[in-house]
């Protein structure tokens, strides 16, 4: 089985930066999601992290430390669009994906 | 477009009644899952199936059942439903053969509400 903790809610302002946190424990880790979820929506992929490390995607990064079991989601430049739910996940094995509770975002102007 | 369908969008249904949430991908991904997503509980996996006859038990099996008779299709039936089965649930799929992230692709999510 798998804890996956990742704050509650976060709110900022747009044009700022927001940092997502997600610390997970695992009996065998094999890479770490992070997705989207608008209110109502389907959840949308975002980011994958298997090596330490930092990963970035345009406005979005993520980063691993997998001797912490930590990682954290940053958004930088908000914008109103990015208001939504984001989910850390974590893979055990070769498909399991264990899902953290999610952190609501709320941009405000 | 190319994705996964799930019917129904929205269903009340009364316990005790059977209802089976209708799954179909046409993505040829191997692998297809459900989960049930509760407020403050985040998504939970229910069951899934990583190819066509084959399927296990995910984080919380008991009530539902699946099947999996080919690639495309991946229903999830609720043989007796009770108030506690009220929730949104997600099919995904994702294709294990591909190396990488085999990353999930959700549908839309059926809403239902067991009174």
């Amino acid at each position: 089985g798998q804890n996956i903790d990742q704050p509650t809610e976060m709110t900022a302002t747009e044009g700022a930066i927001v940092q997502i946190n997600c610390t997970y424990q695992t009996s065998g880790f094999n890479g770490l999601f992070w997705y989207q979820q608008h209110a109502g929506e389907a959840p949308t992929f975002l980011s994958y992290n298997v090596l330490d490390g930092l990963e970035e995607k345009g406005r979005f990064s993520s980063f691993l430390s997998r001797s912490k079991g930590y990682s954290y989601l940053l958004l930088k430049e908000l914008q109103m669009k990015d208001s939504a739910s984001y989910l850390c996940a974590v893979r055990e094995g070769d498909y399991k994906l264990s899902f953290g509770a999610g952190t609501t975002v709320t941009v405000r102007a | 477009i190319a994705g996964i369908t799930q019917a129904p969008t929205s269903q009340i249904l009364a316990a005790g009644r059977r209802m089976t949430l209708r799954c179909t991908q046409d993505m040829r991904h191997n692998a297809m899952y459900w989960y049930r997503q509760d407020l403050g509980l985040g998504l939970r996996l229910i069951h899934y199936s990583n190819t066509a006859g084959t399927t296990g038990k995910g984080e919380v099996p008991d009530g539902y059942s699946v099947s999996r008779a080919n690639t495309d299709d991946f229903p999830l039936t609720l043989a007796s439903a009770v108030p506690s089965q009220t929730s949104v649930y997600f099919c995904a799929s994702s294709d294990l053969a591909g190396s990488g992230a085999n990353v999930l692709t959700f549908g839309a999510g059926s809403r239902l509400t067991v009174l």
